[in-house]
């Protein structure tokens, strides 16, 4: 059985950095790339991070570029998103989603909460 | 990086159809047949149900279709149930991170 577990979520404080893991079971972690996409309270899906199976390309949205950063460790299957210079507008549910082809999302984590807060 | 638009909310009666249209650019949509549409209910993980423009997924109900004209992309529901009320979005891939569409809610009447 295909799973993913999004972990580190957490209560900061503007400015302020997490790491969020994303831990994986039931697949082949290496051949595939993986999404971070993000839900606001109330509000859509934001994709934040895209990383290649290989790790080899990264792609992240306007509202996050030079503050996170997507990777992934292929020897622990799991995928990281390390999130700096935190902001309110940070706050969100944040989801991990693999990529069986070209961006088709079809396996997701239950997600977890990141508030940014002072 | 703009999303997607879609309406906000659609509304049928059990039996009926409906369609979730999702609007983009030939920069995403309309460059690639690379459309998504994710089923999501309040408080959990979003679900894919369409995946390159029209594919169901197995285990996805066949009154799920997708079509695409241009850079528009749209969701078909037949047969409406109860259990379809929920919210829908539409992606695409673009270069760079993908793009999702700002979500619909479908009322089931």
């Amino acid at each position: 059985q295909v799973q993913l577990v999004e972990s580190g979520g957490a209560v900061v404080q503007p400015g302020r950095s997490l790491r969020l893991s994303c831990t994986t079971s039931g697949l082949t972690f290496s051949s595939h790339g993986f999404h971070w996409v993000r839900q606001a309270p109330g509000k859509g899906l934001e994709c934040v991070a895209v990383i290649w199976w290989d790790g080899s390309n990264k792609y992240y949205a306007d509202s996050v570029k030079g503050r996170f950063t997507v990777s992934r460790d292929n020897s622990m299957n799991t995928l990281y998103l390390q999130m700096n210079s935190l902001r309110a507008e940070d706050t969100a549910v944040y989801y991990c989603a693999r990529d069986s082809a070209t961006y088709v999302l079809d396996v997701w984590g239950q997600g977890t909460t990141v508030t940014v807060s002072s | 990086q703009s999303a997607l638009t879609q309406p906000a909310s659609v509304s049928g009666s059990p039996g009926q159809s409906i369609t979730i249209s999702c609007t983009g650019t030939s920069s995403d949509v309309g460059g690639y047949n690379y459309v998504s549409w994710y089923q999501q209910y309040p408080g959990k993980a979003p679900k894919l149900m369409i995946y390159d423009v029209s594919t169901r997924p197995s285990g996805v109900s066949d009154r799920f279709s997708g079509s695409k004209s241009g850079n528009t992309a749209s969701l078909t529901i037949s047969g409406l149930q109860a259990e379809d009320e929920a919210d829908y979005y539409c992606s695409s891939y673009t270069t760079g991170a993908g793009l999702f569409g700002g979500g619909t809610k479908l009322t089931v009447l």
